[in-house]
């Protein structure tokens, strides 16, 4: 596609539910990175992929979290039992090669918990 | 630890007036450096970017970046604002040993006609 799609664009999850937030990158991009943006904060290093490889998860903040890119292509972000400080943007982004060039964002997915 | 500063949070301008803004990061090795902006209600958007070669690096929309090594830096400047750069300025920092952006808090500008 013509940049990163992220769905659902917001969600609203009652604390104690697991949510599943969807990353498609730019087609042919091999590497992926998820971010945790804040209210008033900069983005946040999650984790990253190349191709179907985990290469990086040091920024995930607890086992509550985990992603996965099975076929080196779209990515999910997965949350399980969500607690309020887990109300964030999660912003997905790709980059077709080295990641100095730099990323192209999503627009994110607005993650409120209840 | 690697991170980055943001002095400003907020600056309010009247359109046509300068820019600056401020970045320094704390990180001994090589790195690359970025500023992006997310425009109210867009995605964020890489302005420009520094690795190597002449520190004073041009973006689009008029700006331009100066690297000073020394001073641990990467301040970004436009010479006259206009009400079209109302938006969200991010500073981000890359350590050449990672793929890894680290960004700052940013800085929310206000340009009023």
């Amino acid at each position: 596609g013509a940049g990163v799609s992220q769905s659902p664009r917001y969600k609203v999850a009652k604390r104690g539910q697991d949510v599943a937030l969807r990353c498609d990158p730019i087609s042919g991009h091999v590497s992926l990175f998820w971010y945790q943006q804040a209210l008033g904060q900069g983005p946040e290093f999650l984790t990253y992929f190349q191709n179907e490889a985990q290469l990086d998860k040091s920024g995930l903040p607890s086992d509550r979290f985990f992603a996965e890119r099975p076929e080196g292509s779209v990515s999910t972000l997965k949350i399980q039992r969500t607690q309020q400080e887990d109300s964030a943007v999660y912003l997905c982004a790709s980059s077709l090669g080295p990641s100095r060039l730099g990323y192209t964002f999503g627009s994110g997915t607005r993650l409120t918990v209840v | 630890a690697q991170s980055v500063s943001q002095h400003n949070h907020h600056v309010i301008l009247s359109e046509a007036a300068s820019l600056e803004l401020g970045c320094n990061y704390s990180y001994g090795g090589t790195v690359n450096l970025f500023w992006y902006v997310q425009y109210p209600g867009q995605h964020l958007q890489l302005l420009l970017k520094y690795f190597s070669g002449d520190p004073l690096v041009k973006g689009i929309k008029g700006f331009e970046a100066e690297f000073i090594k020394s001073k641990f830096s990467f301040n970004l400047r436009k010479p006259s604002v206009q009400w079209s750069d109302t938006a969200e300025y991010f500073c981000a920092v890359m350590p050449q040993s990672t793929d890894k952006l680290i960004f700052g808090t940013g800085t929310r500008l206000q340009v009023f006609p």
